[in-house]
């Protein structure tokens, strides 16, 4: 059972266009979300989060939209670069004992084409 | 200021045998977390240490285990090793948990043999 999906494995852009990474969630109990980059042979890099009470969080390049109604999170960069191309997972706890572990979706592989 | 440092890098095993591997968080980073992540399941929740106590702990078997010290720095051990066991093991550190911030060290590949 996924509680968290991303449903694109894979995604090419062309340099200086918007890239939108998308994941669903199904955990109605989750209340905090996250994006991580990963490049082969790292650890996941901490992008940008959200808490549930906001539907936009913005850092520079990046922003993370949060639709709960439709239990849909995006993060969109932009200009894309080629140095963004990486794995992007999403990451979501839920509250109480939940908050000590993250879940994780399968990720999506992020091509920037110069 | 140092990162998360997993050790070993590389490691491989036999099936049957166990393997200890080992996390030092970023000092001051009194919670230390463990996923696992294959190319099938993504990563998947091992468990969470606060303060030398697990606070949470994944849909794992009881072959996996852990354990943190005073010192924050944190071990994993799987027993009785299976094949499906090959994967990259990844270490998290916090100040006290997600919305503090995780960050991963590099990992630890293990290959069952």
């Amino acid at each position: 059972d996924q509680q968290v999906k991303q449903n694109s494995p894979s995604l090419s852009v062309q340099e200086g266009r918007i890239s939108i990474l998308n994941c669903d969630y199904t955990n109605s109990m989750f209340d905090y979300f996250l994006w991580y980059k990963k490049y082969p042979a790292e650890g996941p890099t901490f992008l940008i989060s959200i808490s549930s009470i906001k539907d936009k969080n913005e850092d520079g390049r990046f922003t993370v939209f949060l639709n709960k109604s439709a239990k849909h999170l995006s993060l969109h960069i932009v200009p894309s670069q080629p140095g963004d191309s990486a794995v992007y997972f999403c990451a979501a706890s839920a509250p109480g004992a939940g908050s000590y572990q993250l879940t994780f979706g399968k990720g999506t592989k992020l091509s920037v084409i110069p | 200021k140092a990162g998360v440092t997993q050790t070993p890098r590389y490691l491989i095993k036999t099936r049957g045998q166990q393997v200890t591997l080992s996390c030092s968080p970023i000092s001051g980073h009194r919670s230390v977390s463990w996923y696992q992540q294959t190319p099938g399941q993504g990563l998947q929740f091992l468990f969470e240490y606060f303060s030398e106590t697990q606070r949470n702990k994944g849909n794992f078997p009881g072959r996996f285990s852990g354990r943190q010290f005073s010192n924050s720095r944190s071990e994993m051990n799987v027993s009785t090793l299976e094949l499906g066991d090959s994967a990259l093991y990844l270490c998290a550190s916090s100040p006290g948990g997600p919305q503090g911030g995780y960050t991963f060290g590099s990992g630890t590949r293990l290959t069952v043999v």
